[in-house]
């Protein structure tokens, strides 16, 4: 998805933090930042979403810079079962089920113990 | 787990046949999305209907059509199976009412033989 802009693959120490970076500089003012994970063939699951203001839950957080261009999703203490392909993608407000939901790549997380 | 089924999870067919593949949900959610999951390139979507009867084209939509007559099911089909049309395939979901984040299904994992 040329709207996103990933690194490949990443790895990560098993209890260090985890820092997926993702570029989407041209972003607009009504689009929000979503972001999904994928373990091994599963159907991809809903992390977390934020519009301009940095959000945290149960699973992650997620910091986006103030010029909106850039957002870095961190999970605070990765697990081995945080080894998964992640992917970042803009969402349309309320409209973006219309426009379609695209996915690029993703980023492949390799947690290592 | 939000309610949604693809079936079958698995199928083998012939080149040339036709193959209807079915997902399932009882959200009642307005939007339902498929897409294709091949080695190298993520998730990239076929189709998608964002209600009864409405639906419109992905980024790889070549060789596959969808019908929506209910608002439970969305069907994809294959009119004349291909090799190239091996693939994983996913089944989403996502309400409109205001901006929440999409479910996946399990995933049907077709190959044409």
């Amino acid at each position: 998805d040329a709207k996103t802009t990933q690194p490949p693959s990443m790895d990560c120490a098993e209890g260090r933090a985890a820092n997926l970076p993702c570029n989407h500089s041209t972003i607009s003012g009504n689009e929000y930042v979503y972001w999904y994970r994928q373990i091994h063939s599963q159907g991809p699951q809903y992390i977390i979403h934020g519009l301009k203001n940095n959000e945290t839950n149960e699973m992650a957080s997620l910091i986006i810079t103030e010029d909106r261009k850039s957002s870095t999703l961190i999970l605070p203490h990765a697990t081995l079962r945080d080894t998964a392909v992640y992917y970042c993608t803009r969402v349309a407000d309320s409209g973006g089920g219309a426009d379609g939901l695209t996915f690029g790549k993703g980023t492949h997380l390799i947690i290592q113990p | 787990d939000a309610g949604i089924t693809q079936s079958p999870r698995h199928k083998v067919t012939e080149t040339g046949t036709p193959v209807t593949l079915r997902c399932h949900q009882t959200e009642n959610h307005r939007y339902m999305y498929w897409y294709r999951q091949d080695p190298g390139h993520g998730l990239r979507l076929i189709h998608y209907s964002y209600g009864v009867k409405d639906t419109d084209k992905g980024e790889v939509s070549d060789g596959y059509s969808v019908s929506r007559s209910k608002t439970e099911d969305f069907l994809l089909t294959l009119e004349s199976a291909t090799s190239s049309q091996t693939s994983v395939y996913f089944c989403a979901i996502r309400t409109d009412r205001g901006n929440t984040e999409a479910f996946f299904g399990q995933g049907t994992r077709l190959t044409v033989v």
